[in-house]
């Protein structure tokens, strides 16, 4: 049981616009921002999103993050075959007294 | 250019010991906070453990009292000494850096298994 909640599974068709969201609680992403990071099969997870809504160098903007109370989304706008990945949320916790946490990872599909 | 790269995972049987290495370059670990990340097989990520940049070390609870971080500043070099390994533990392993995990190795894979 991961301590973000975020859908398993979502969907869209090329060109659509989809959200995923993540949901955490005060000790977390109330307190902490939130980063994203997408997981491409068989590769190792790349930072998409941190800061709630930053970009690094080299991330299209068409991936945007927002963050509200202790809720975050992550959008895809303009959605692209390549963009078929696991993608997660994660936060700094400042109730357990250990590293991060991350949310259960959502699958986008593109249809 | 930043570059992470993982080694000593492998096969080990239950309440064995095992120490990952993750080698560093363009960029200093002691400089960082620098963690390790694992994957169960078919599953999602779980942040096992961070040293800050000042020394401090934190624990997820499933590794705590059995798994130490630690790097080697004239190495350049992050460990994870994985000791009372358990089936449970089998994962790939990934050391990423800086409180965004910004940069992530290709990952070591550990297999704790009879």
């Amino acid at each position: 049981q991961s301590v973000l909640t975020q859908p398993p599974s979502a969907s869209g068709t090329p060109g659509q616009r989809v959200t995923i969201s993540c949901s955490g609680s005060s000790s977390n992403i109330g307190s902490n921002t939130v980063n994203w990071y997408q997981q491409l099969p068989g590769t190792a997870p790349k930072l998409l999103i941190y800061s709630n809504n930053q970009r690094p160098s080299g991330v299209p903007d068409r991936f945007s993050g927002s963050k509200s109370g202790t809720s975050a989304s992550l959008a895809i706008s303009g959605l692209q075959s390549e963009d078929e990945a696991d993608y997660y949320c994660a936060a700094w916790d400042d109730s357990l007294n250990g590293p991060g946490v991350f949310g259960g990872g959502t699958k986008l599909t593109v249809l | 250019e930043v570059q992470l790269v993982e080694s000593g995972g492998g096969l080990v049987q239950p309440g064995g010991s095992l120490r990952l290495s993750c080698a560093a370059s363009g960029f200093t670990v002691s400089g960082n906070y620098m963690s390790w990340v694992r994957q169960a097989p078919g599953k999602g990520l779980e942040w096992v453990s961070v040293i800050y940049s000042g020394g401090s070390t934190y624990y997820a609870d499933s590794v705590k009292g059995r798994f130490t971080i630690s790097r080697d500043n004239s190495k350049n070099t992050l460990y994870l000494q994985m000791n009372s390994l358990r089936a449970e533990d089998t994962a790939v392993y990934y050391c990423a850096r800086s409180s965004f995990l910004d940069y992530w190795g290709q990952g070591t894979l550990v297999t704790v298994s009879s």
